[in-house]
């Protein structure tokens, strides 16, 4: 699976747009990028996913770049519940290896009234 | 109703004591997985299974055993606990068709 790099922190005020950013160079054409947060200590929540199309959902839209190699995913209007860290995570959905999700220390995004 | 529980939340055990930690899911799912977090560092999973007969090694599965009593239950053992193996431990399901993964709350498992 392709290796993800995410920055360790950053900082939102509530009610603004929170766009967390994911670098994902090696990734290959089967390749899915998941977003996953987990609020302390809590057993991690499912974001959102995607290929190569951006995609939105209730909680939240994920850009992907056109060549792959990036994405962003942006809550609209972050509130002090968002408070969590933050895993990109690239993973196969084919071949059996979907379900492989590879965390690594993800990015704590702190929300601030 | 919780769709993924894991029953207990917290346990304290001593060297050499086995343990188990129970899962159950209510999401029909085929697949389930049992991961280890420890403080700091994302987690890592233990073991996983595709289906009832179906049982399968993660990345640190020394030390560790699992059962499929059913779709719906999958159990992790620590035959004879140590030290190093406390860590928050989650379990989690996915289904074969949309494979996002649903995560239970959490077991925090001290062993002194």
């Amino acid at each position: 699976d392709a290796k993800t790099t995410q920055p360790p922190s950053m900082d939102c005020a509530e009610g603004r747009a929170a766009n967390l950013p994911c670098n994902h160079s090696t990734i290959s054409g089967n390749e899915y990028v998941y977003w996953y947060r987990q609020i302390h200590s809590q057993g991690p929540q499912y974001i959102i996913h995607g290929l190569k199309n951006n995609e939105t959902n209730e909680m939240a839209s994920l850009i992907i770049t056109e060549d792959r190699k990036s994405s962003t995913l942006i809550l609209p209007h972050a509130t002090l519940r968002d408070t969590a860290v933050y895993y990109c995570i690239v993973t196969g959905n084919s071949g059996g290896s979907n379900y492989k999700l590879t965390f690594g220390k993800g990015t704590l995004l702190t929300v601030n009234p | 109703d919780a769709d993924v529980t894991q029953t207990p939340r917290n346990r304290i055990t001593k060297t050499g004591k086995r343990i188990m930690l129970e899962c159950s899911q209510t999401k029909g799912h085929d697949r389930m997985y049992w991961y280890r977090q420890d403080p700091g560092l994302g987690l890592r999973l233990i073991y996983y299974s595709f289906d009832v007969k179906d049982i399968n090694k993660g990345e640190i599965s020394d030390g560790y055993s699992v059962s499929r009593q059913a779709q719906a239950k999958f159990s992790l053992s620590l035959e004879s606990a140590i030290p190093n193996q406390t860590a928050l431990y989650f379990c989690a399901t996915s289904g074969t068709e949309r494979y996002e993964q649903y995560f239970g709350p959490g077991t925090r498992l001290t062993v002194t």
